[in-house]
């Protein structure tokens, strides 16, 4: 079954506790995305990759880090956590000649204490 | 700054009573609109991609329309299922980034 997934699906932490939020797919997609989804605010992309080690700043990028070092594998990694990173967040994918047509994963819920 | 508005906020219908959600978008130079349907808990589904001003596209009781300022999904006579949030979402011609807008939480009644 062609999917994107997530792990962990919830998470509460502490400030400050470094973290990693896995991001997988399995439908060879060169593109791959971030996003946090915070009440009122909608989507807001965090960072994205175009290929392997090909990574780019969204519009949300600080107190984030990504790689991509296979094509199927995109973490997020929170170094220094930060109360106001508390939110939903999404990994998408899709294949770099149609962008537009983003699978999205089931989500993680991150609350950061 | 590329900016995606949508109204109304929420949107409570009874069976069968079509409308229309509203996407207002600022954006230098349009690449694509895109329309995606977000049930509670999971992650956003694609519907429709609009690249220009004049085109139209539908999925069932869904068909989306849109113009050099903003894109229109219509909903005829929707039914419980379709209840959900619709998210609207612009990408720039010379840009890599999507952005989205907040979203119209649509209930339909039975």
């Amino acid at each position: 079954e062609a999917q994107v997934t997530q792990n962990p699906r919830y998470l509460i932490t502490v400030t400050g506790k470094k973290l990693t939020v896995t991001c997988s797919q399995n439908m060879n997609h060169e593109y791959m995305s971030w996003y946090r989804q915070d009440p009122g605010l909608g989507l807001r992309q965090i960072y994205y990759s175009m290929n392997v080690e090909v990574t780019d700043k969204g519009d949300v990028p600080e107190g984030y880090k990504v790689s991509r070092k296979e094509k199927r594998n995109f973490p997020l990694i929170l170094e220094s956590p930060s109360p106001n990173q508390t939110s939903l967040y999404f990994c998408a994918s899709s294949r770099r000649t149609e962008r537009d047509t983003q699978y999205f994963g089931p989500g993680t819920r991150l609350t950061v204490l | 700054e590329d900016q995606v508005t949508q109204s109304p906020e929420a949107l409570r219908l009874q069976e069968g009573e079509s409308s229309s959600l509203n996407c207002s978008y600022t954006v230098s130079g349009l690449r694509g609109l895109f329309w995606y349907r977000q049930d509670p808990g999971k992650g956003p589904e694609f519907l429709f991609t609009l690249y220009s001003a004049g085109e139209e596209k539908e999925k069932e009781r869904l068909k989306a329309t849109l113009t050099k300022k903003e894109s229109f999904l219509h909903i005829t006579a929707p039914k419980p299922e379709d209840s959900a949030t619709y998210l609207c979402a612009v990408q720039a011609l010379y840009g890599q980034n999507f952005v989205f807008g907040p979203g119209t939480r649509l209930s339909v009644l039975p």
